[in-house]
């Protein structure tokens, strides 16, 4: 069965430093794989996704992250940070074609900014 | 933009009763998928459906069915509400496509069951 594995459960960094979130999946077939971030009060929004193609993925809001088959890790980055990243994020695997019969979440990480 | 709309913010109901939890889109989406968010568990996914009239299980489907009528309209149903169902429950809904689904996702319903 598929997993997903985010080890940082909080991370703090201060206002303009780098971020990187961690994500290791487990997972039989080739990998659909998922950023989502929530903030609070709100739902689910889509950071950015990988299937294929070039592993170093372009998403919104300035992050982005790199697909490491070797090492079965979808890590999340942002050069530098704002108060308005403060938020929930959560890295999945999709199963089925695409993410058709759902995704597998990891347990989110809480990214904390200080000022 | 694609619009997920759950009939409820807050609900509270008591151990026991039948709940309903509606779930609509607006972007004509084949599939639906009902999760439960947990603190410290992530998101779990419950129930999904392809089409109308038809359902699939998730990981966690015990205590829980679901109805899907029209194309839009998907529906969580706890015919015996209990105390460990207390949660937030999200609904979303996708395109299907080539490559990655993306998943939209409605504002939640947070349940309590006393």
């Amino acid at each position: 069965a598929q997993s997903v594995t985010q080890p940082d459960i909080h991370i703090t960094v201060s206002e303009g430093a780098s971020l990187e979130l961690r994500c290791n999946y487990s997972y039989g077939a080739t990998p659909y794989l998922f950023w989502y971030v929530q903030s609070p009060g709100q739902g689910l929004q889509l950071l950015l996704k990988y299937f294929s193609g070039d592993t170093l993925v372009q998403g919104i809001k300035g992050f982005e992250a790199e697909f490491k088959r070797s090492q079965s890790s979808f890590n999340l980055r942002k050069p530098s940070v704002h108060w308005s990243d403060a938020a929930e994020y959560f890295c999945a695997v999709g199963v089925g074609g695409g993410g058709a019969d759902g995704l597998t979440f990891g347990k989110g990480t809480h990214l904390i900014i200080q000022p | 933009d694609v619009k997920v709309t759950q009939s409820s913010r807050y609900l509270v109901k008591r151990t026991g009763e039948k709940v309903f939890l509606e779930c609509v889109q607006d972007m004509d989406h084949e599939n639906m998928f009902w999760y439960r968010q947990d603190p410290g568990l992530g998101l779990r996914l419950i129930y999904f459906s392809y089409d109308v009239k038809m359902k699939e299980k998730g990981d966690i489907p015990e205590g829980y069915s679901v109805s899907r009528e029209k194309k839009e309209r998907f529906s969580l149903i706890l015919e015996s509400a209990s105390t460990n169902q207390t949660s937030m429950y999200l609904c979303a809904s996708s395109l299907v496509g080539q490559g990655a689904d993306t998943q939209y996702f409605g504002p939640g319903t947070r349940l309590t069951v006393l």
